[in-house]
């Protein structure tokens, strides 16, 4: 099954900063999607980015396929961006399970 | 507000007993996953239903068990409890069993004394 991996494992912003979070997979994929869990644990879906860029307000999100990884770009972060971000693909590429593999996360904390 | 709603939000039981969760996914979403989030493990795939079909199962272990029902709410059945299942529980629904966003609901926090 694939592998998913994120980097950095931790970061930490000052207020009015940008950031670019990664995330490498091992295996062509079909479906990749970015989630912040907030620090009360809720899980929300940020984007659903087999390829190409989305934008929605502050975040953007690229993936290239083809070389295997997306990354997350936050701009004029703010205290609320803090949380950890996941990125998921799924196990097999064309597969017939639509279950997602969890990168280990990027804990974010954005300080006043 | 995902749409996604989980019972109850928290709770405590011992070891040995038996627990179910609830999952209601978003109208219209036909599929449901179970996920469980331990600081050891992270985020685990546990079992995905689509429209009452079981679709694909992850590393659930075999006090556990799920069933998908007609009107597409979900339950998680943890029996014979441990220490170690204490864990964030997460459901979470999309569309269509393949290439679809997945939102996820509040989850259930199990604490097992």
């Amino acid at each position: 099954g694939i592998q998913v991996e994120q980097s950095p494992p931790d970061l930490i912003l000052q207020e009015g900063a940008n950031s670019t979070l990664r995330c490498n997979f091992s295996d062509s994929v079909n479906n990749l999607q970015w989630f912040h869990q907030n620090p009360w644990g809720q899980l929300i879906n940020l984007f659903y980015i087999p390829s190409g860029t989305k934008q929605n307000g502050r975040l953007s999100a690229t993936t290239v396929a083809t070389e295997r990884y997306s990354l997350l770009y936050i701009s004029s972060s703010q205290t609320t961006d803090s949380g950890v971000y996941f990125c998921a693909a799924p196990l097999n590429y064309g597969g017939s399970q639509g279950n997602l593999i969890f990168g280990k996360g990027t804990k974010l904390s954005v300080k006043p | 507000d995902s749409g996604v709603t989980q019972t109850p939000k928290h709770l405590i039981t011992a070891t040995g007993q038996r627990v179910t969760l609830r999952c209601s996914p978003r109208s219209g979403d036909l599929s449901v996953y179970w996920y469980q989030q331990s600081l050891d493990q992270g985020l685990q795939f546990l079992i995905q239903y689509y429209n009452g079909e079981e679709r694909a199962k992850g590393n659930i272990l075999e006090r556990f068990s799920a069933q998908q029902f007609p009107d597409l709410h979900s339950e998680l059945n943890l029996s014979s409890l441990e220490l170690g299942d204490s864990a964030l529980y997460f459901c979470a629904s999309s569309v269509q069993w393949l290439g679809s966003p997945l939102h996820f609901g509040n989850g259930t926090r199990l604490t097992v004394t």
